[in-house]
């Protein structure tokens, strides 16, 4: 069955360091993958998206993220994290069913960031 | 930008009452999608329509019932509220395979 594991529910990072949140996938086919961001008391709002082509794909905020085939991975990557970085993630693969499509969303991770 | 409202935005229910959850979206999407978030879950998809007239079983439908009258509008209902559904609603927007736009969630609290 489709699904979506972020194997990591919480992760704290200190300022101006680097930051990997590890998304692994299970999807029969080519999936469309996204990630979204929670800040907090708000709605999720959209990160990035990987539609099939280029493996390593730029969000907003400087977040990018990878896709690997090989590894059923969709890992997001920040070179260096911002205190308002401060939220959670989700990591969501889209399945097409009837001509539409929903989003799988994974558990989250919770991203601390310590000064 | 695509605007997702979400009414109301706090509910307190009694335990077998009727609660109607809103979402209003003013961006023209085909798709809307209702969802709850609970620590240790994530998002789970409850309820999701084509377009007006239609509603869609989720994953986790049970206990809760969907319509979407017109393009803008999609409600949840639940007909006889438990304390198993106090959760945090999510309503969202979007075309096939394409960005959701989420409202700001409607915390909801059955006693």
């Amino acid at each position: 069955a489709q699904s979506v594991t972020q194997p990591d529910a919480r992760v704290t990072v200190s300022e101006g360091a680097s930051l990997q949140l590890r998304c692994k996938y299970s999807y029969f086919g080519t999936p469309y993958l996204f990630w979204y961001v929670q800040y907090p008391r708000q709605g999720l709002q959209l990160l990035l998206k990987y539609y099939p082509g280029d493996p390593v794909v730029q969000g907003v905020n400087g977040f990018e993220a990878e896709f690997s085939k090989s590894n059923s991975s969709f890992h997001l990557r920040k070179a260096s994290v911002h205190w308002s970085d401060w939220a959670v993630y989700f990591c969501a693969v889209s399945m097409n069913q009837g001509g539409s499509a929903k989003l799988i969303f994974g558990e989250g991770t919770k991203l601390t960031v310590s000064s | 930008e695509a605007a997702v409202t979400q009414s109301p935005r706090n509910k307190v229910a009694v335990t077998g009452g009727k609660v109607t959850l809103s979402c209003n979206q003013t961006n023209n999407h085909n798709n809307m999608y209702w969802y709850r978030q609970d620590t240790g879950h994530g998002l789970r998809l409850i309820h999701y329509s084509y377009g007006a007239g239609s509603t869609e079983k989720g994953d986790i439908p049970d206990g809760y019932k969907a319509s979407r009258p017109s393009q803008e509008n999609f409600s949840l209902i639940l007909e006889l509220a438990t304390p198993s559904q106090t959760s945090v609603y999510f309503c969202a927007s979007g075309w096939s395979q394409n960005t959701l736009y989420f409202g700001a969630g409607t915390r909801l609290s059955v006693l």
